[in-house]
């Protein structure tokens, strides 16, 4: 298996457009995460899926952010409209039952 | 809520040195616990993964052992080379039907060549 595959890799986008970024889980896996990475609070868990059902979204700071996952193979992570504190590297993760295995994230810039 | 620790926050070793890197927990009752490396820029991989029932796991030159109910565990590191500098962290899962993670903030460490 490739593992997790996140996409893109790397994005620039201005204050009050939209971003989607999309995560790809480790076949078999039923469990996917967003997490959100920076330095001043290191790495937080924004929502997780379990087959395909969102479980906890506590970790979802506003409103401007919504994730779905229509399908086992497949989520996304939306901003709109994004904001220059949203700038952190986004990581997705699936697990089933065992390991918790992480993508290689998308670092988003939002000047 | 379960609060997870690692101390020292970075570690800077000459080459061939033994590493050992720290993890605490509060809550001790666990499902299991994970060791990752992060090197810079990149995302996290996994090392090792110890249920609750055991007491360690080996791969490598690595060696993590688990204390429940002292709530600690212990990432070991044989003969350290300059590879092995990275973020190390830890993260413990609450129970089998709960997949949320809770991390600790890592200790950076430095093997000097």
């Amino acid at each position: 298996d490739a593992g997790v595959i996140q996409s893109p890799r790397h994005e620039v986008t201005e204050m009050g457009q939209e971003v989607t970024l999309r995560c790809k889980p480790i076949s078999g896996h039923n469990s996917l995460f967003w997490y959100r990475q920076t330095m001043m609070r290191g790495l937080e868990l924004l929502i997780y899926f379990n087959n395909n059902v969102p479980i906890d979204d506590s970790g979802m700071p506003e409103d401007r952010f919504s994730a779905k996952m229509p399908n086992a193979s497949f989520s996304t992570l939306k901003i709109q409209p994004s904001e220059p504190r949203d700038s952190a590297v986004y990581f997705c993760a699936s697990n089933s039952r065992g390991e918790t295995f992480f993508g290689q994230g998308t670092r988003l810039t939002v000047v | 809520k379960q609060e997870v620790t690692q101390i020292p926050a970075a570690l800077s070793v000459p080459e061939g040195e033994n590493l050992v890197l720290n993890c605490s927990f509060t809550d001790s009752a666990i499902y299991n616990l994970q060791w990752f490396r992060q090197d810079p820029g990149k995302g996290l991989t996994s090392l090792l993964l110890i249920q609750s029932s055991q007491r360690e796991q080996t791969s490598g030159r690595l060696n993590a052992s688990l204390d429940k109910s002292s709530g600690r565990s212990t990432l070991y590191i044989a003969a350290s080379q300059p590879g092995d500098s990275a973020t190390y962290l830890c993260a413990v899962r609450p129970r089998s039907n709960d997949y949320k993670l809770s991390f600790g903030a890592g200790t950076t460490v430095t093997v000097r060549a």
